[in-house]
């Protein structure tokens, strides 16, 4: 019943490593989204995509990678870690009519600490 | 200048006391607001979305004034369960957008 689920909740890892988190949603929305929060609990959003398609793509270092192989999973990539990639990543999901706008579903969020 | 500034607290108040939080927003272009909720080391929620007639949902009132460009969130007979941290959350313009979020407020209710 889970809506947007992702997986691992948690991931210890060391410098230089390469990782992946995974993103699912089964709410039928078209657009997924990651965030990341940093240490002072602020929320910043990474990228977006609306039906497999990237729409926002933030000035985030090109280490990292999203994908997304169909509407209801996106994935990010993360090459090459640095400690300053220690947060919490979340995703999310919605439905984006036009002109209005709904609420954002999140997933419960992995934790990532770099060592 | 942050794109959505709030007073990060924290705001301890006795239980069923008043409290009010505020939010102003730098990007004029800003078409949707919100609060969301979000509890320790938990996935932000929302709590309500803003209009600019403002809007009630039970004991929690919000208010928006676009010519300030500012938010409100009042929060009245607060609940234990109201500790958390209220995340201040605007659109970003026209077009395919994200959610721009404040730091938060985090409000402590206390027995």
């Amino acid at each position: 019943d889970t809506a947007v689920s992702q997986t691992p909740k948690y991931l210890v890892t060391q410098m230089g490593n390469d990782k992946s988190i995974k993103c699912e949603q089964n709410l039928g929305h078209d657009t997924m989204y990651w965030y990341k929060q940093d240490s002072k609990k602020f929320l910043k959003i990474m990228f977006s995509y609306n039906n497999k398609e990237l729409i926002i793509n933030e000035t985030v270092p090109n280490r990292f990678s999203p994908k997304s192989p169909d509407k209801a999973h996106l994935n990010l990539h993360i090459n090459s870690l640095e400690l300053g990639d220690s947060a919490v990543y979340f995703c999310a999901s919605s439905q984006e009519p036009q002109p209005d706008y709904n609420e954002q579903f999140f997933g419960p969020g992995t934790r990532l600490t770099v060592l | 200048r942050k794109e959505v500034e709030q007073d990060p607290g924290p705001f301890n108040v006795p239980e069923g006391a008043t409290v009010a939080f505020n939010c102003t927003y730098s990007n004029s272009a800003s078409q949707s607001f919100f609060w969301y909720r979000q509890d320790c080391r938990k996935e932000p929620k929302l709590l309500m979305s803003v209009y600019s007639s403002g809007n009630e949902d039970g004991r929690f009132t919000a208010q928006l004034n676009r010519a300030s460009q500012y938010i409100s969130l009042l929060i009245r007979d607060s609940k234990l369960s109201d500790s958390a941290t209220y995340l201040c959350v605007v659109t970003r313009g026209t077009g395919r957008r994200a959610l721009t979020f404040g730091s938060g407020t985090r409000l402590q209710v206390q027995p």
